[in-house]
């Protein structure tokens, strides 16, 4: 099972909004409602962002949002700040091998 | 607390055993959906392997055959037995809990809990 495909980087500036994307295939992003993203700062676990596209757990500010189009989700970060640089996951539930991650995007507030 | 602990890394050599244990706390083990996520030195999130509360496990590709997902009940804690283990195992290993909703309903791939994660090198 290929990983799903992510930018290896993005950046914006304090106050801004990014957007990170996740492609997969009709095999998983395409076809279920079961896409996470996580974020990673250096040397920690990942902390979990987003669950089934769009929806926060208890705890994540409003700034974080998901969507999806297609075989394509996405993840924004408006109202960037120096807090949210990290390495951010995409995941999804796959039909052959149950979940699988996308490559990482390493986001940077300039 | 709701609380993750792994333990049981190390350095291994190739062909060697390893058995990590994720010790859980504020929850049950058995009542959830547990897997396994490994990540390589620099590089990214890899799905290992998943048991299900009523029991049923699976496994990536790469590791099947090889390594054994189970839990003790009575511990509160979930195992990874890794055999005949190779260079390109060499990872962080987290044990993570799957969420869910109060009805039992799972948000399949989505872990909400994460241990601090447990190094495993395999190297001679």
């Amino acid at each position: 099972q290929s990983a799903l495909t992510q930018p290896p980087s993005v950046s914006g500036s304090p106050g801004q909004s990014v957007t990170i994307s996740c492609t997969g295939t009709s095999s998983d992003v395409g076809s279920y409602n079961r896409v996470s993203w996580y974020q990673q700062p250096p040397g920690t676990a990942p902390k979990l962002m987003i669950y089934e596209v769009s929806n926060r757990p208890s705890g994540v500010p409003d700034r974080f949002s998901g969507s999806k189009s297609g075989n394509t989700a996405s993840l924004t970060i408006s109202g960037l700040q120096a807090e949210d640089e990290a390495d951010y996951y995409c995941s999804s539930y796959t039909s052959s091998s149950f979940v699988v991650f996308g490559g990482g995007t390493k986001l940077t507030v300039l | 607390e709701v609380q993750l602990v792994e333990t049981g890394g190390g350095l291994i050599q190739p062909g060697g055993s390893l058995r990590l244990s994720c010790a859980a706390s504020g929850f049950t083990v058995s009542s959830n959906y547990m897997s396994w996520v490994r990540q390589a030195p620099g590089k990214g999130l890899e799905w290992v392997s998943v048991i299900y509360s009523g029991g049923s496990t699976y496994y990536a590709d790469s590791v099947k055959g090889r390594f054994t997902i189970s839990r003790d009940n009575s511990k509160n804690t979930l195992y990874l037995q890794m055999n005949s283990l190779r260079a390109e195992d060499t990872a962080v290993y987290y044990c993570a809990r799957e969420g869910h909703d109060s009805s039992g309903y799972y948000y399949v791939g989505a872990f909400d809990i994460w241990g601090q994660g447990t190094m495993v090198t395999v190297s001679s």
